[in-house]
């Protein structure tokens, strides 16, 4: 079985500084990776996906990820914030041959000025 | 495009009333999802259907059931509504195969149960 595991519950960041949201998971076959980004009362809306090929993807809003199979892990960088980046991020696993798609519990990312 | 819809956006129900949350996608997606998302825990997933008369069990089944009649409707029925089912309530479809494999969500459903 899968599980997804988001290391940080809450992310306070200063505009324009880096960020990272980090993301692990665990499973025994092969997988597709996604971050998904929550507005206040909205629903989830895809950043980036991995599939396959390249270990670093490119999403919307200036964001990137890189898959890396030997930690597990799929952690969300972005090199300059802005306020409009805060929201709830969750990182999700599916399983490439099954139905499974599992989400972590996510990570509020809090930008001020 | 639609995409995914869902139907109400809020309600409030009594304890022991039932209710049909309602979820409808327009993309000829054969997985379909239901999840409930509550504070600091994620999403869970409730139940999920890989295609027309195929459903199964999630994480958190009990209190609720499912039917996929159509490939395009995927509704939710809460049976004697409880106020741990005070949640708000996500409906997603996808295709598992392709480059365009991720799950599309409806705006949710906000249920308070009092």
């Amino acid at each position: 079985a899968q599980s997804v595991t988001q290391l940080d519950s809450q992310v306070p960041v200063f505009e324009e500084a880096p960020v990272e949201l980090r993301c692990n998971y665990s499973s025994s076959v092969s997988v597709y990776l996604f971050w998904y980004v929550q507005y206040p009362n909205q629903g989830l809306q895809l950043l980036l996906k991995y599939l396959s090929g390249s270990t670093l993807v490119k999403g919307i809003n200036g964001f990137e990820a890189e898959f890396n199979k030997s930690q597990t892990s799929f952690h969300l960088r972005k090199p300059s914030v802005h306020i409009s980046d805060t929201a709830e991020y969750f990182c999700a696993v599916a399983n490439q041959a099954g139905t499974a798609l599992i989400f972590g519990k996510g990570t509020t990312l809090s930008v001020s000025s | 495009n639609a995409g995914v819809t869902q139907t109400p956006k809020f309600r409030i129900l009594k304890i022991g009333q039932s209710m049909t949350l309602q979820c409808t996608q327009d993309m000829n997606h054969n997985y379909m999802y239901w999840y409930r998302q509550d504070p600091g825990m994620g999403l869970k997933l409730i139940y999920y259907s890989v295609g027309a008369g195929i459903t199964d069990k999630g994480e958190v089944p009990n209190g609720y059931n499912v039917s996929r009649s159509t490939t395009e409707d995927f509704p939710l029925r809460l049976e004697l509504a409880a106020p741990s089912q005070t949640s708000v309530y996500f409906c997603a479809s996808r295709e598992p195969q392709g480059a365009r494999t991720e799950a599309f969500f409806g705006q949710g459903t906000r249920l308070t149960v009092v």
